[in-house]
C-alpha cells in the first residue's frame, strides 16, 4: 500500500483522557501535514512538518495538542486532557516538494469521539 | 478558522446532467484546488490549478482560475452515480502549504 496511512480509524475516549493518534506519510514525500475535520466543514489546517521539523502550527492547536515527527517519517498527534469539542476527524497529508506545489495526498483519516 | 465561500451548499441532480460548483475568497491564491470527499474517507484530489485564468480538464471535470486569483470553479459534466460526494476547493496561501478549505458542497446523484 503506497497511501497515508492513519491508526486508528476509529477512537471513543472519555473527557479527560490522553489519546494519540499515528501517521505514516507515503515514504518518498518530505512533508506532512495535520488538519481537523468537523461535522459539515471543511479540512482546517494544524500543523506541517518537513523532515523531522515542525514549520508552522495553527492557533487551533492548543496547549493540549503536541506533534511530534521522530526521524522524518511517521508522525503522532497527541491530544491530552480531552474535551467534547475535540471530537472530530484527524486527517494527516504527506506530500513532495518540487517546484511545484501538487497538493495534498490525504490518509482516511481518524474519527475521535469524546463522550 | 478561515474557510472558503463555496456555493451551492447541496446539489442533487438527475443523472446525465452537467454540474457546475464555485468557490470564492477575500484573499489571493497562488494556487487552487479540488478534491472529492466520501463518507469516511479523506479527500482526493482532482484538479490542481496554478495560474490566473487557467483551465484545466480531468476527463469529465474542468476547473478553470479566476482572473482575480479570488475564485475557482468546477463543473463535472455528463454526471454519474460515482460522482456523489462532497466537494471541496481549496486555496494554497503565499509560500507556505498551508491550504484554506471550502466550506463543500454536497452533490447527489439520482439515477
Amino acid at each position: 500500500d503506497t497511501g497515508v496511512s492513519q491508526d486508528p480509524r476509529h477512537k471513543i475516549t472519555k473527557r479527560g483522557q490522553n489519546v494519540t493518534f499515528r501517521c505514516d506519510p507515503i515514504s518518498e514525500h518530505n512533508r506532512l501535514y495535520w488538519y481537523r475535520q468537523t461535522l459539515g466543514q471543511g479540512p482546517e489546517f494544524l500543523t506541517y512538518f518537513q523532515n523531522e521539523a515542525q514549520l508552522e502550527k495553527s492557533r487551533l492547536l492548543s496547549d493540549r495538542f503536541s506533534a511530534e515527527r521522530p526521524k522524518g517519517s511517521f508522525s503522532t498527534l497527541e491530544i491530552q486532557r480531552t474535551e467534547q469539542g475535540d471530537s472530530a476527524m484527524y486527517l494527516c497529508a504527506s506530500s513532495i516538494v518540487l517546484g511545484l506545489f501538487y497538493g495534498y495526498t490525504f490518509g482516511s483519516g481518524t474519527r475521535l469521539t469524546v463522550v | 478558522g478561515q474557510q472558503l465561500n463555496q456555493s451551492p451548499q447541496s446539489m442533487f441532480i438527475q443523472e446525465g446532467e452537467d454540474v457546475s460548483m464555485n468557490c470564492t475568497s477575500s484573499s489571493i491564491f497562488n494556487t487552487w484546488l479540488w478534491y472529492k470527499q466520501d463518507p469516511g474517507e479523506g479527500p482526493v484530489l482532482l484538479i490542481a490549478l496554478y495560474k490566473a485564468g487557467e483551465l484545466t480538464s480531468n476527463g469529465r471535470l474542468t476547473a478553470q482560475f479566476g482572473i482575480t486569483r479570488k475564485d475557482s470553479f468546477l463543473n463535472i459534466s455528463a454526471s454519474i452515480p460515482s460522482d456523489v460526494g462532497i466537494y471541496f476547493c481549496a486555496g494554497q496561501l503565499g509560500n507556505t502549504d498551508k491550504l484554506i478549505f471550502g466550506t463543500g458542497t454536497r452533490l447527489q446523484v439520482f439515477p
